[in-house]
């Protein structure tokens, strides 16, 4: 079974351009997370979908957008890049309001840098 | 706005010695905590899902407790190794939110 895939791995962007990450589910999995962490700090909510809607935003201003498709994949758009935009961003997925073992299941994350 | 704190912020143990850190979260909306191992250049991984006050959750030297009438929950480890090495984080998870504390890094030396 595939895991969490994310694309793409690295990213390189300049100020004030516009990122988009990608994140594809496991099979049957119908939520997404997103999260960000920037440089010695810990993980930090963005966004959760689920089936098609955003359920959940964290501390973050509006030009941290997403969508999730019926496909359960999920976009993260990042408009008006910022340097303080660089970081870690990873993407979770889940059966919705899933309490089994497994817990949530993380993708290897895209690195943004913004120069 | 959800308030998970961990501690200690890090910890440098001897290879055999045993530790634990502490997850604190608040005591409502509870509805699931999550522990993590997240290893350097690695995805985070689930090691234990605690839904009920009380549980109790072990993997080989690895365990866990939980109280969310009180909110926190230990994680223990037993006999550490250096593989042990890696941020130990939580998860907090109410119906509609899902928050990880900053984590503790816990380094084991040979």
């Amino acid at each position: 079974e595939a895991g969490v895939t994310q694309s793409p791995t690295h990213l390189i962007k300049t100020r004030g351009q516009q990122a988009t990450l990608r994140c594809s589910p496991i099979s049957g999995h119908t939520s997404v997370y997103w999260y960000q962490q920037a440089l010695g700090l810990g993980l930090q909510f963005l966004l959760w979908y689920d089936e098609g809607e955003e359920r959940n935003r964290g501390n973050f201003p509006p030009r941290f957008s997403g969508r999730q498709f019926p496909n359960y994949s999920s976009e993260l758009n990042v408009n008006a890049l910022e340097l303080e935009d660089s970081a870690l961003y990873l993407c979770a997925s889940s059966l919705w309001r899933d309490r089994g073992p497994g817990g949530y299941t993380f993708g290897s994350g895209t690195r943004l840098t913004v120069v | 706005i959800l308030n998970v704190e961990q501690s200690p912020q890090s910890l440098h143990v001897q290879e055999g010695d045993s530790t634990n850190f502490t997850c604190s979260f608040p005591s409502s909306n509870f509805y699931a905590l999550h522990w993590y191992r997240w290893e350097t250049a690695k995805s985070p991984e689930a090691l234990f899902v605690m839904t009920l006050n009380g549980d109790e959750k072990k993997k080989g030297r690895i365990s866990a407790t939980l109280n969310t009438k009180e909110g926190y929950s230990y994680l223990y480890i037993k006999g550490s190794q250096p593989e042990d090495s890696a941020t130990y984080l939580c998860a907090f998870i109410t119906n509609n939110d899902m928050r990880f504390g900053a984590g503790t890094r816990l380094t084991v030396k040979p």
